[in-house]
């Protein structure tokens, strides 16, 4: 059973950072791509960034473009998202998601994490 | 940009939901996914290339449309399809969901 495993939200001045981790287990994590979608409190869902199987292609929504740096550890079947220079309007809850084939578009997310929730507050 | 209509819907058990998701450009190949989520759990799931049911979606949930116009019909209603329906394009980064419908069962 694929299994994705969020961690490492929480509560986090503005200007800070924050590194948010995704377990995965229930399958090949290094032949998939992965993602990071979010959810702003009683908001639709944002596509932040993307990464391919091996971790050498990596993808940014505008948004967060220059502040987040998405990476993986296959050897730790492990996805990482680093926040840096965090504001007010990223406080959302974070899923990690992961796609169907290597490959970050062109394939959908079928399956999801339960989130971490990252608010941005002084 | 995806646009989805309408905001809400709001009908009995038993009856026919009908999404709509509009692109404002072609969507390549129809890579055009649909996720279904309930309060306070991640999304779900449903359909990918536009018209294809994901492993264990009933057959209740079909999807349709190409180009730039996609729809999701949910048939027989059931109380467990009150949800947010989001559409999806994935054809092209960045990867952009529409604004979301949701389904109220009477």
């Amino acid at each position: 059973e694929v299994q994705l495993v969020e961690s490492g939200g929480g509560l986090v001045r503005p200007g800070g950072s924050l590194r948010l981790s995704c377990a995965a287990s229930g399958f090949t994590f290094s032949s998939y791509a992965m993602s990071w979608v979010r959810q702003a409190p009683g908001k639709g869902l944002e596509w932040v960034s993307g990464i391919n199987d091996s971790g050498d292609s990596a993808y940014y929504a505008d948004s967060v473009k220059g502040r987040f740096t998405i990476s993986r550890d296959n050897s730790k079947n492990t996805l990482y998202v680093q926040l840096n220079s965090l504001r007010a309007e990223d406080t959302a809850v974070y899923f990690c998601a992961k796609s169907d084939v290597f490959a970050v578009v062109a394939t959908p997310f079928d399956h999801w994490g339960q989130g971490t929730l990252v608010t941005v507050s002084s | 940009v995806l646009t989805q209509s309408p905001g809400t819907l709001s009908l009995s058990p038993g009856e026919r939901a009908t999404l709509s998701c509009r692109a404002s450009q072609p969507i390549t190949i129809g890579y055009l996914a649909w996720y279904q989520q309930k309060s306070g759990q991640a999304p779900r799931f449903l359909i990918h290339g536009a018209s294809s049911r994901a492993t264990g979606i009933p057959d209740r949930f079909t999807g349709s449309g190409s180009g730039t116009d996609f729809s999701l019909i949910i048939s027989r209603l059931e109380p467990e399809d009150s949800a947010v329906y989001y559409c999806q394009q994935y054809g092209r980064s960045p990867i952009t969901f529409g604004g979301g419908t949701k389904v109220e069962i009477k």
